[in-house]
């Protein structure tokens, strides 16, 4: 069975940083894409960033290109989320997605992330 | 602003049959996939590709595209399937993901 497990969400002040972790098994993980997909309170889903298998084609949602840095550690099983110069839009529950080519077939239980001073 | 539109609300009465539509131009190009949400929960896939269920998806469920238009049909609506549905899919570049705004639907 596939689990995802996200970590590292908090409350933080804007203009810092934070790092959130995904931790996935149940899977041969460096078979598959892996995203980071947010949800802000009471609205909908945002694509956030995606990774291929092996790193080699990564791409960003245009609210988050230049701040955050999508990456993965193969031998790990892990996915990460480095997000930087964090802005009161970026408050959101993030959520690890398995992609099977370009849909979400997993999803983890999601971290909070709350940007507020 | 998303490349993907959806009718931001809909009803259906239980047992009958609604369709939920998404609207974009890379849906010319590229197949979209459908998720429901309910509330405090996870998204779930429960649309694919061309008209793919995942397991245990019941086959009351099933989509349709023309042109710029992606449409999930639930056939004989029951009431758990009351939800926030979301279409996605690539963007116009095919590089990048997009999802839908969501719909909610309500089973009256």
């Amino acid at each position: 069975e596939v689990h995802l497990v996200e970590s590292g969400g908090g409350l933080v002040q804007p203009g810092r940083s934070l790092r959130l972790s995904c931790a996935a098994s149940g899977f041969t993980f460096d078979d598959f894409g892996m995203h980071w997909v947010r949800q802000a309170p009471g609205k909908g889903l945002e694509w956030v960033a995606g990774v291929n298998w092996n790193s080699d084609s990564i791409g960003y949602a245009d609210s988050v290109k230049g701040r955050f840095t999508i990456s993965r550690d193969n031998a790990k099983n892990s996915l990460y989320l480095q997000m930087n110069n964090l802005r009161a839009e970026d408050t959101a529950l993030y959520y690890c997605a398995k992609a099977m080519e370009w849909e979400f077939d997993s999803w983890g239980q999601g971290t909070q992330v709350t940007v507020s001073s | 602003s998303s490349e993907l539109t959806q009718d931001p609300a809909v009803s259906v009465a239980l047992g009958q049959t609604v369709t939920i539509t998404c609207q974009g131009d890379s849906l010319r190009r590229f197949y979209a996939s459908w998720y429901q949400q309910k509330p405090g929960q996870v998204p779930v896939l429960i649309i694919y590709g061309q008209n793919n269920r995942p397991s245990g998806i019941p086959d009351r469920f099933s989509d349709s595209s023309s042109g710029n238009t992606a449409s999930l049909t639930i056939t004989g609506a029951q009431a758990e399937d009351e939800a926030d549905y979301y279409c996605n899919s690539r963007d116009s570049s095919g590089n990048l993901v997009v999802f839908g705004g969501g719909t909610k639907l309500t089973v009256l």
